[in-house]
């Protein structure tokens, strides 16, 4: 199985400020051929199912504000967010789908500093 | 406007079944593959399953290989999940995810709002 590790754990930002969230592989997520990272990213707010934010490491879903975005290949990926929201306050998740079973990382919570 | 709602949890003893329900709409459900995702409560998310679009192909977690089974009626726009043999470990929020394309990328862009699971005698 593919092990994720995220880090931080978590982390506070002041509002305006630049959030980095990291994700690391335990193996390679970069199917060579197709020249694709397949890892995805999600948002998940307190009550609320998650919401994917980013796939194929940095393809940005519909609808999903600019200043969300997903860098990295192979076994090291970031989620960053440029200038933190009020509403942007969750834990987000990394998950790769290059092979199953389909894992995730552990979670990074962001708060407000 | 996609929508999946879950139904079927509840509170169930150690030993018993139960089957979820996936109730799908907003989108041709025939075409994508869909799954199963769980998360136990305070902790992260852990895939279940996933079945392809023709029920042709299934894959399951290794931690309910064989108690579990995904399945769908696509005249009925409704994903399932059987599950037997429950045990503590299984109790979870219990989410159904449709896959982003209707090539079977795995990876999730709609989520329904959870069904919760109990297992407790």
């Amino acid at each position: 199985d593919i092990v994720m590790t995220q880090s931080p754990d978590s982390l506070a930002v002041s509002l305006g400020e630049r959030a980095t969230i990291n994700c690391k592989s335990s193996q390679s997520v970069l199917h060579r051929s197709k020249n694709k990272n397949y890892l995805g990213w999600y948002q998940q707010k307190p009550g609320q199912p998650p919401k994917l934010l980013i796939y194929w490491a940095s393809s940005r879903e519909s609808g999903v504000p600019d200043r969300f975005s997903g860098s990295g290949s192979g076994t090291d990926f970031t989620l960053t967010i440029s200038s933190l929201q009020a509403e942007d306050v969750a834990v987000y998740y990394c998950q790769q789908y290059f092979s199953t079973p389909l894992t995730f990382g552990q979670g990074t919570k962001v708060e407000i500093k | 406007q996609v929508h999946l709602v879950e139904s079927g949890g509840g509170v169930v003893q150690p030993g018993r079944s139960l089957r979820l329900s996936c109730a799908a709409s907003g989108f041709t459900f025939n075409t994508y593959g869909m799954h199963w995702v769980r998360q136990a409560p305070g902790k992260g998310l852990e895939w279940v399953a996933v079945i392809s679009y023709d029920e042709n192909t299934k894959y399951y977690a290794d931690s309910v290989k064989g108690r579990f089974t995904i399945s769908r009626d696509n005249s009925k726009s409704t994903l399932y999940l059987q599950m037997n043999s429950l045990g503590a470990e299984d109790t979870a929020v219990y989410y159904c995810a449709k896959d982003l394309t209707s090539s079977l990328e795995h990876v999730f862009d709609y989520w329904g709002l959870g069904t919760l699971v109990t297992v407790s005698s």
